[in-house]
């Protein structure tokens, strides 16, 4: 069983650029989150969706935007990176009463 | 506004000491907490929950962790620390989204990286 799978797992962008992180999970859960791991900031969290067709921007939405494509896959997308948006990003998905389950993690440099 | 602090950014202990990671957590409601820990260049894996009911938690690899209202805190222990603990350790507090649909709406705090030696 994959759980919670993220795609690609590192990338490099010019600054400018943009792109798109890609997850999905096989558990049947409603909610998705996605979040960045900064040294010394723990993570915190971009965007979620609650369920499918719904989405809620987090702590630090500013230059992204995400798609819940369906009940299995939520993207992130960056329109045009900046290096402020080198970062570890993460994606997690959950249930009621249940802990998040994460990815492996996308590592993104912008230079 | 709701946070999480842990206190300690690096501890360091030797194999087979005991441990103790501390987590203090600031939260309007009851709070739902989780510790997780990290590998180097991993995910994060969830060591134990507290969702309600008996205030010390069992999880994996031998580490328990005490919720504490009184004192805002929810610290994880090991009785015997091992090589293979080295990593990075998160506590975390889940908030219900907006659909009420999960507490994976989590507050982490900044994390302590363990260092074991020998």
């Amino acid at each position: 069983n994959a759980g919670v799978t993220q795609t690609p797992k590192f990338q490099v962008l010019k600054t400018g650029q943009s792109m798109t992180l890609q997850c999905a999970q096989d558990m049947n859960h409603n909610s998705m989150y996605w979040y960045r791991q900064d040294p010394g900031m723990g993570l915190r969290l971009i965007y979620y969706s609650a369920s499918e067709g719904t989405t809620d921007k987090g702590e630090v939405p500013n230059g992204y935007n995400v798609s819940r494509l369906n009940k299995r896959e939520f993207s992130l997308r960056l329109e045009s990176a900046a290096p402020s948006q080198t970062s570890v990003y993460f994606c997690a998905s959950s249930e009621l009463y249940t802990e998040a389950f994460f990815g492996q993690g996308t590592r993104l440099t912008v230079v | 506004a709701q946070s999480v602090t842990q206190p300690d950014i690096h501890i360091t202990v030797s194999e087979g000491a005991s441990l103790e990671l501390r987590c203090n957590y600031s939260y309007g409601a009851t709070p739902y907490l989780f510790w997780y820990v990290q590998s180097p260049g991993q995910g994060l894996q969830l060591l134990l929950k507290y969702f309600s009911g008996d205030t010390l938690v069992q999880g994996i690899k031998g580490f328990e962790a005490e919720f504490k209202r009184s004192q805002s805190s929810f610290n994880l222990r090991k009785p015997s620390v091992h090589w293979s603990d080295a990593a990075e350790y998160f506590c975390a507090v889940g908030h219900l989204n907006a659909g009420g649909t999960s507490y994976g709406k989590l507050t982490f705090g900044q994390g302590t990286i363990l260092t074991v030696h020998p």
